[in-house]
Parts: structure tokens; sequence; C-alpha cells
């Protein structure tokens, strides 16, 4: 069955640094777009990133440029996410998604990993 | 961008009873690209309805949606305990964009 497990969340000061990880299965991993979302305690849902299969095409919230990176090892399964210059307002549960061929519209999501940003 | 916007904020209704959700957005969206989801208290969001009116895989046919160009509507009918959670709408054109969520309580 499709699986998607994030991983590389943890408390972290301002300033700081994390990469993120999610490890997928169950399905051809190289043949899907992939996105990044993240869930603000007690807010909606905010859109990050998005990597096309091959990487060759990302794109990011105009919001959120410039401090993120979207990434994938299509050998390994595996999609990236590297934040820097954490901020207290990055705090977030942050999720993988796999998206419908074309659409980007998202069909399965990971349980997300969480991300405290405090000094 | 397009800015998407939800109504009511929160619903509140019993069992049995239907459940009509709005999404409203700022600029005409191509309705293949417009999805919504269901997100249970502590749970990752699921995907219920894409381009609109096709319910993703598992989806009950208590749920169904319309809509086109800024205007688009999620119904659930004969509602039940477990539909309660936050809905949201989701577009994809020049960037994805979510509304900011409908909150559902059953009676």
């Amino acid at each position: 069955q499709v699986q998607l497990v994030e991983s590389g969340g943890g408390l972290v000061k301002p300033g700081g640094s994390l990469r993120l990880s999610c490890a997928v299965s169950g399905f051809t991993f190289k043949d899907y777009y992939m996105s990044w979302i993240r869930q603000a305690p007690g807010k909606g849902l905010e859109w990050i990133s998005y990597i096309s299969t091959s990487g060759s095409e990302v794109s990011y919230a105009d919001s959120l440029r410039g401090r993120f990176s979207i990434s994938r090892d299509n050998s390994k399964n595996s999609l990236y996410l590297q934040i820097n210059s954490l901020r207290t307002e990055d705090t977030a549960m942050y999720y993988c998604a796999r998206a419908i061929t074309v659409t980007n519209l998202f069909d399965y999501w990971g349980r997300g990993t969480l991300v405290t940003v405090s000094s | 961008e397009v800015v998407l916007t939800q109504s009511p904020g929160t619903l509140s209704l019993s069992p049995g009873e239907r459940a009509t959700l709005s999404c409203r957005a700022s600029q005409s969206v191509n309705s293949r690209y417009l999805g919504w989801y269901h997100q249970k208290p502590g749970q990752a969001p699921r995907l219920l309805m894409y381009a609109s009116s096709y319910r993703a895989t598992g989806i009950p046919d208590r749920f169904s949606g319309s809509g086109s160009g800024t205007d688009f509507t999620l119904t659930i009918n004969r509602l039940e305990p477990e539909d309660l959670g936050v809905y949201y709408c989701q577009q994809y054109g020049s960037s994805i964009t979510f509304g900011q969520g409908t909150r559902l309580e059953i009676k």
C-alpha cells in the first residue's frame, strides 16, 4: 500500500536549519509530482512547494520563496525539504503529499513531522 | 495568487442532515484542478473530491461536488458522526492555494 513517512522535525532555535525527509513506498515514486504542505498549530493548510517527477521543475509559495528548498532522490524513493533561517512562525506540522498526475491535487499524505522553532 | 474563501466558517448539524459547503475563488479556477479534503482532529487531510466533482477512492456517494469558474460546492448527504472535522478546498493554477477551511460539527 502507498505510504509516505516524514522525518527530521524537532525543536530548533530561531535562525537554525533543518532538512526534512519523506520516505515513500507502495508506488513508483519517479512517476509522481510531490509537494510539501504545512499546518501551524490550530491553523489551516499552507502549501510550500512542489517538485516535478525528474526534479527539473520546482515551484514555491511566493511568501516562502528563498528559505525553502525542495529536492528528491528517485533512486532512494525520497523527498526532501531544506529550511534555512528558521523563524518562530515556521512552527508547524510539515506534510509531504503525492499529487494526482497533472492536477497537483493530493491523493496521499504522510502523517507529518512536527517542527518547533523556539529559543 | 488565487484566494479561496470558504463559507460558512463553522457548520453545526445533526446526523442525517445535509451539509452544503461553499468555496469561492478570487479569480476563475479550472475545475479540473479543484479539490476538496477532509481533516479529522489529529490526522492528516484526506482527499475527498478531485476535478471538482469526482470522488476519490473509497469516498462514499454521500459526498458530491459541483461548480465552475469561481464558485464550487461540496455537499454531504445523510451526515454521520464520522464526518466531523475541517473541510478544505484547494486549487492549482499558477500556484497552489487552500481555502481557510469550514469546520463541521455533528450535534
